[in-house]
């Protein structure tokens, strides 16, 4: 079984500074691959990016970067210079080396203030 | 690029009917996903098809059935609703199986169902 946990349920950022959302993470699959996505308030999920167990560096898209640490089993999520578009839900996800779906945490809400 | 596309939006139902959620996708992914999203959780896998004509249980596959009804189609159905299953329905897909890249999941806008 693959577990994610998010640990911060809410955060208040400034605009333009930079954040870091937490995700740990357990599995017991060799191989797996973790995930980032946005939820705004309008409700779809947005795939931001992925990081692949077996990938030597962490994973970057634009403003977005994917702290990997694979023997503490985290894989944080940074924004850097943040907007007040980040405002949003993001959620991490896992999944194993089949097709066989994602497993999500419970999600972080984040707020940027003007 | 219309990616996901799922119907309908909104939906509401008495306990009892009977309903059947419809998701498409254009991508020719091979593999497709249905999720419930509950206040304050992240979303739950109810059944998926890694590729066409095979099906399989998710996490909360309970009171659901599905049908691959081809590569592009992939249909959720609540034979009997109960209140239990108000939720947000999400369909995705990604292009796998067969490398870890490849699970990348891509949504639908997603459905809001109310069952009163």
């Amino acid at each position: 079984a693959q577990k994610i946990t998010q640990t911060q349920p809410g955060m208040f950022v400034q605009e333009k500074e930079a954040v870091t959302l937490d995700c740990t993470y357990d599995t017991s699959d060799p191989s797996y691959g973790l995930f980032w996505y946005k939820q705004p308030s309008s409700g779809e999920m947005i795939f931001l990016i992925y990081q692949g167990s077996y990938d030597q560096q962490n994973a970057t898209e634009g403003r977005y970067s994917l702290n990997f640490q694979k023997a503490r089993k985290s894989a944080n999520l940074v924004i850097s210079a943040s907007q007040l578009g980040d405002s949003a839900m993001y959620f991490c996800a896992i999944s194993g080396g089949g097709a066989d779906g994602l497993t999500f945490g419970k999600g972080t809400h984040l707020i940027i203030q003007p | 690029n219309a990616g996901v596309t799922q119907t309908p939006k909104f939906q509401v139902l008495k306990t009892g009917q009977s309903m059947t959620l419809q998701c498409a996708q254009d991508m020719n992914h091979n593999s497709m996903y249905w999720y419930r999203q509950d206040p304050g959780m992240g979303l739950r896998l109810i059944y998926y098809s890694a590729s066409e004509g095979t099906t399989d249980k998710g996490e909360v596959p309970n009171g659901y059935n599905v049908s691959r009804l081809n590569k592009r189609e992939f249909s959720l159905r609540l034979e009997s609703a109960a209140p239990s299953q108000t939720s947000v329905y999400f369909c995705a897909s990604s292009e796998g199986p067969g490398g870890l890249a490849k699970n990348i999941q891509y949504f639908g806008a997603g459905t809001r169902l109310s069952v009163l």
